[in-house]
């Protein structure tokens, strides 16, 4: 999951199979969240969000899930490909409406064959 | 076809100088924003600009400084004042009034030398 420390967690998932990767946010006033994929010298792309009025919310192949009450949010990635290879950042805009958003320090999935 | 971009790629400079990154946008987005980042680090918040002629420092402007003239350019100079600028330096776009997620340029590689 995210970290706050120097060193990017990573995470390491056979190919094929499913990748869980968590963040934890600080304020429980934050309601818009977004995750995003960075792979190596790119700009980060964005990849799915959700609102705090939801819990779930399905993509092609991402799903995001929030638990507000923990303040946890986790993003699946079904059938992990070679191509999912990267840093995986969420991100929480903080609903005091100067557009500031916030990001985590980000985990790196890597992928076995 | 629309898009935000960013020049140059890899930039060098000697200590001492001021150097500036470009960062241009066709999306039509009012908001703008500079991040910083660091080897196996998050994303880190220079500046941002909501509006034309308009513009708030975030986390970490010392040493920096940017102008936003035209909606779609906002430049980023790296002054001699920066102690340490050697970094991954990504600018982004979004739509203002919350709820929309940031696109980002390719970014720009800055060393001192």
């Amino acid at each position: 999951g995210e970290s706050v420390g120097l060193h990017l967690p990573t995470l390491s998932v056979q190919e094929g199979d499913n990748s869980i990767i968590n963040c934890a946010y600080s304020n429980s006033a934050s309601d818009y969240f977004i995750w995003y994929k960075q792979e190596s010298g790119k700009g980060p792309q964005f990849i799915i969000d959700i609102r705090s009025n939801m819990d779930k919310r399905q993509g092609q192949r991402v799903t995001v899930l929030l638990n507000k009450t923990v303040k946890h949010l986790s993003l699946q990635i079904a059938a992990t490909q070679p191509g999912d290879s990267a840093v995986y950042f969420c991100a929480e805009n903080r609903g005091n409406r100067d557009d500031k958003i916030i990001f985590g320090k980000g985990t790196r999935l890597h992928i076995l064959p | 076809d629309g898009g935000i971009t960013q020049s140059p790629k890899y930039l060098f400079r000697k200590e001492g100088q001021n150097v500036t990154l470009s960062c241009e946008q066709n999306l039509n987005h009012d908001a703008m924003y500079w991040y910083r980042q660091d080897p196996g680090q998050g994303l880190r918040l220079i500046y941002y600009s909501q509006i034309v002629n308009d513009f708030q420092k975030g986390d970490i402007a010392e040493g920096y400084s940017v102008s936003r003239e035209k909606k779609e350019s906002f430049p980023l100079t790296v002054t001699s004042a920066q102690k340490n600028p050697t970094a991954f330096y990504l600018c982004a776009s979004t739509y203002p009034g919350g709820y929309n997620e940031q696109f980002f340029g390719p970014g720009t590689r800055l060393t001192v030398l």
